[in-house]
């Protein structure tokens, strides 16, 4: 149901490195900045990627992101324990008036 | 420094109006759009529009445009969310993050309340 696309799960062991996914379409990924969150368990979410690769002041440089076309990844290398959370991709989407549209979150494990 | 503090949770009937507070502090309250953003159990995270705390003007999502009101009080910076018409497919936790930089609109969102759950339930 939701507009972009993520896969549900991702799972690697401390140390290793992983990436997310996330597919949209030309009224979204194709045509505006991609944004990535990070939900700890029982936490609200929290901007860790801006404008397709930025991060945010605080934000580890083990976290970085890409956007190509119609779809985007956020890379986490040097996994720790402490990465294990959802996370969320989302971007502007020009249709419907416009609004901010989220993928469904992927369930990040540390093995 | 910069947060924002939603407040409690609510238990709601169907049919009825629900209206959350977000009080903000450490930063120009005007300065900065507030946008929510709501999370069924176990689900993903869902926008239902932004305010700009300076003039008052509103964007809200088409899905929820006539059942959603946002509005502000600035000398108390506090913004508030209010949701009419509930059904229980509104049973969520409902955020408020505030646009990452100054206005105008922001459309990613840093840092966000800590959250409120919104039960409909008859």
């Amino acid at each position: 149901q939701s507009v972009l696309t993520q896969p549900p799960s991702a799972s690697g062991t401390p140390g290793q490195r992983v990436t997310i996914s996330c597919s949209g379409s030309s009224s979204n990924i194709g045509s505006n900045y991609v944004y990535w969150y990070q939900q700890l368990p029982g936490t609200a979410p929290k901007l860790l990627i801006y404008r397709n690769n930025q991060r945010p002041s605080g934000v580890p440089d083990r976290f970085s992101g890409s956007k190509s076309g119609t779809s985007a990844s956020l890379a986490i290398s040097g996994l720790r324990s402490e990465d294990e959370a959802d996370y969320y991709c989302a971007a502007w989407d020009d249709s419907l008036s416009g609004r901010v549209v989220f993928g469904g979150g992927t369930k990040l494990t540390v093995l | 420094q910069v947060q924002l503090v939603q407040s409690g949770a609510e238990v709601k009937k169907p049919g009825a109006s629900v209206k959350v507070s977000c009080k903000a502090s450490g930063y120009t309250f005007t300065s900065y759009d507030i946008n929510w953003v709501r999370q069924a159990t176990g689900q993903g995270l869902e926008w239902m529009g932004w305010m700009n705390p300076n003039s008052g003007n509103t964007g809200y999502a088409q899905k929820f445009q006539g059942r959603v009101t946002m509005t502000r009080n600035t000398s108390i910076s506090t913004a508030y969310m209010e949701l009419s018409s509930l059904r229980s497919e509104d049973t969520a936790v409902y955020y408020c993050a505030r646009g990452f930089l100054p206005l105008p609109f922001t459309n990613w969102f840093d840092p966000w309340g800590q959250g409120t759950l919104v039960t409909v339930s008859s």
